[in-house]
């Protein structure tokens, strides 16, 4: 199986913050990385894959980067709404595998 | 517009087997190029991706469990269903469907979930 290994676990940051967190996979998923947001009780929204597109709805500070082993996911101006844990996931093979997710939480 | 349900038991004893259906609409699984996922999250603790139907019939396992899983599809019905035999304690999780499409294999669709709790 490919690892995926997000940084940081969590984080605290303030309204208009610029947020940043990382997705490490243990072998090249090409482009093949998407990004999930998920709140308390609810299913995982997509929203961003093949690692820079943005999913339709998604609200245009989301943006994502990277190839092969080493991806980001930014909030250009960190937003109430945006507090909830982010998953990366490969769907370059199977099983596609999720990184172990990212609380971000609002100071 | 695409919507998946999972349905079944909400608990189940150490030893026996989960069946687990995913209902969905707005898409056919006759469709080339479309797939349903399985994924599961135990309480607190991260997503873990499962099984895999794609439209030829292609099936797709986590390594880890394949021997306990069984994954199925009923075109005319529009259902999938998950079996999971031997089931844990461990595997106490909320149980998430999902549409998906190749190449790139996302996620874009998920139904709710369903929370599964093994216990005697």
């Amino acid at each position: 199986d490919i690892q995926m290994t997000q940084s940081p676990s969590s984080l605290s940051a303030s309204i208009g913050d610029r947020v940043t967190i990382t997705c490490r996979a243990s072998q090249s998923v090409r482009s093949f990385l998407n990004w999930y947001q998920q709140k308390p009780g609810k299913a995982p929204k997509l929203l961003i894959f093949t690692a820079s597109r943005l999913q339709s709805g998604v609200p245009s500070r989301f943006s994502g980067s990277g190839s092969a082993t080493d991806f980001t996911l930014t909030i250009s101006s960190l937003q109430p709404e945006d507090s909830a844990t982010y998953y990366c996931q490969q769907s370059y093979t199977t099983p596609g595998t999720f990184g172990g997710g990212t609380k971000v939480e609002i100071k | 517009q695409i919507t998946l349900q999972e349905s079944g038991p909400t608990l189940v004893k150490p030893t026996q087997t989960l069946t687990l259906t995913c209902t969905f609409s707005g898409f056919s699984l006759s469709t080339s190029a479309v797939g349903v996922g399985w994924i599961r999250q135990p309480p607190g603790k991260a997503l873990e991706w499962l099984a895999l139907i794609y439209w030829d019939d292609d099936k797709r396992y986590s390594p880890s469990l394949e021997s306990r899983l069984t994954v199925t599809k009923d075109t005319s019905k529009n259902q999938v269903v998950l079996t999971m035999t031997n089931m844990d304690p461990v595997d106490t999780a909320t149980y998430f469907c999902a549409h998906t499409t190749i190449p790139s294999v996302l996620l874009g669709y998920w139904g709710q979930g369903i929370l599964v709790t093994v216990s005697s």
